[in-house]
């Protein structure tokens, strides 16, 4: 997707290790997220950034981290991955309030 | 509490006839309300939204949406569904801040 990446696509991870997702983007906004998707679930929001080193959790942030050293990238990490991980992990940019998001084009993860 | 639900999981189309995609919020505040698509393997992309403008909003590939304060309504529509289109879709709502709200999705199956 234009101005956002995400890496890795996929990847596949064993239960315990830690495991970090990145996400960078060319757009210069100030406001980052990470969401899960999950069959019967939707779309939740994990952790979110307002600016450099400002970030906040969201609904479902137990056993992740984040950080923001620099605006263009955001990273998502999961301490000591566990099988309930296992899912499709979405960044998203958004210039403010009332814009829309901009996603990428996601990381399958897949916890074994 | 802020809410959206999207009144169908799943919807069939004949190719070329119209597309109506339902949805309904319930916000205290005068929300941002907003349409995404996604097609498979693929991040969410914007379709339209509504900031309290015009009710009657264009998005792209010719789908439209008309907020209804008095119904509470944001339904999603198109005059001639083409193959493309099958993907799923999402109602959002943006009910100030970082509180965003994801409907459940609702899928659409174009038949030829």
């Amino acid at each position: 997707d234009a101005g956002i990446t995400q890496s890795p696509r996929h990847k596949v991870t064993e239960t315990g290790t830690p495991v970090t997702l990145r996400c960078h983007q060319t757009e210069n906004h100030r406001y980052m997220y990470w969401y899960r998707q999950d069959p019967g679930h939707g779309l939740r929001l994990i952790h979110y950034s307002y600016g450099v080193k400002d970030t906040d959790k969201g609904e479902v942030s137990d056993g992740y981290s984040v950080s923001r050293s620099k605006t263009e990238d955001f990273l998502l990490t999961l301490e000591s991955a566990t099988s309930s991980q296992t899912s499709v992990y979405f960044c998203a940019i958004k210039k403010g309030e009332d814009y829309g998001y901009t996603f990428g084009s996601g990381t399958r993860l897949t916890v074994v | 509490a802020q809410s959206v639900t999207q009144l169908d999981s799943h919807v069939s189309v004949s190719e070329g006839t119209p597309v109506l995609l339902r949805c309904n919020y319930s916000s205290s505040y005068s929300p941002s309300l907003f349409w995404y698509v996604q097609h498979p393997n693929k991040g969410l992309q914007l379709l339209l939204k509504y900031t309290s403008a015009a009710t009657l909003v264009k998005g792209i590939n010719g789908f439209e949406a008309e907020f209804k304060k008095s119904e509470t309504s944001f339904h999603l529509t198109k005059p001639s569904a083409h193959m493309s289109d099958a993907a799923e879709y999402f109602c959002v709502v943006n009910t100030g801040g970082f509180k965003t709200i994801f409907g459940a999705g609702t899928r659409l199956f174009v038949k030829a």
